[in-house]
């Protein structure tokens, strides 16, 4: 089935730096998502992108959606306190009912 | 807020007990869905309504019962659940089912004892 694989589980960085989270998968997707949440919250849309190449940025946030379709990038800069969380990217192939598949998601901490 | 409320919070309860959990968009969306998150797994898709309809539904045991009543609303009536079922409930909505952007309530946690 299809699957995205995000790794590492844990990501531990120190409070100013830049942090860089991967997403891949065997299979060519045409939309993908990048969601962070919060403990004891559901997870929030952070960004979208839609074509192969495409650069978006959300604040400190810039996610890029791969050539190969096979793969996204999330990058976070001069990470604070409350990026902590945990990063899910998720995808969508064609077809107006296909489904999101997710990631197992990266849980990220910053050190103060 | 993120449009789409959820509740309760936090459910505890028996494996003979009856249970229903709530979710509510405030987004004009067609689309409604149940997924179960459980730790270190990603998300499950449990059902899928498209315009009140119910259009998936993953192989999810019968114990778990949606609800669909109108587009606003949607309902997971629970019976006889096991420990194994206790995870975070996250209800999402899209404004349609092909719809990628989905919209996350903020989650119910149970806990089956």
């Amino acid at each position: 089935g299809q699957q995205l694989n995000q790794s590492p589980q844990s990501m531990f960085i120190q409070e100013g730096e830049d942090v860089s989270m991967n997403c891949t998968s065997s299979s060519i997707f045409n939309t993908w998502l990048w969601y962070k949440q919060d403990p004891g919250e559901g997870p929030v849309l952070l960004i979208a992108l839609y074509k192969a190449g495409e650069l978006t940025s959300n604040g400190r946030l810039t996610a890029q959606f791969g050539i190969t379709r096979k793969d996204s990038f999330l990058n976070i800069s001069a990470s604070i306190p409350s990026d902590v969380g945990i990063y899910f990217c998720a995808g969508r192939r064609t077809g107006a009912n296909s489904k999101l598949t997710f990631g197992k998601g990266i849980t990220l901490s910053v050190r103060p | 807020e993120t449009g789409v409320t959820q509740t309760p919070r936090h459910l505890v309860m028996g494996m003979t007990n009856k249970k229903s959990l709530k979710c509510e968009q405030h987004l004009g969306h067609n689309a409604m869905y149940w997924y179960k998150q459980s730790a270190k797994k990603p998300l499950e898709l449990m059902f899928v309504y498209s315009l009140e309809e119910r259009v998936e539904n993953n192989s999810v045991p019968s114990r778990f019962s949606p609800e669909c009543p109108n587009s606003s609303h949607l309902f997971l009536h629970l019976h006889t659940l096991q420990p194994e079922d206790s995870a975070l409930y996250l209800c999402a909505s899209s404004q349609d089912q092909g719809n990628t952007e989905a919209f996350f309530g903020q989650g119910t946690r149970l806990t089956v004892v």
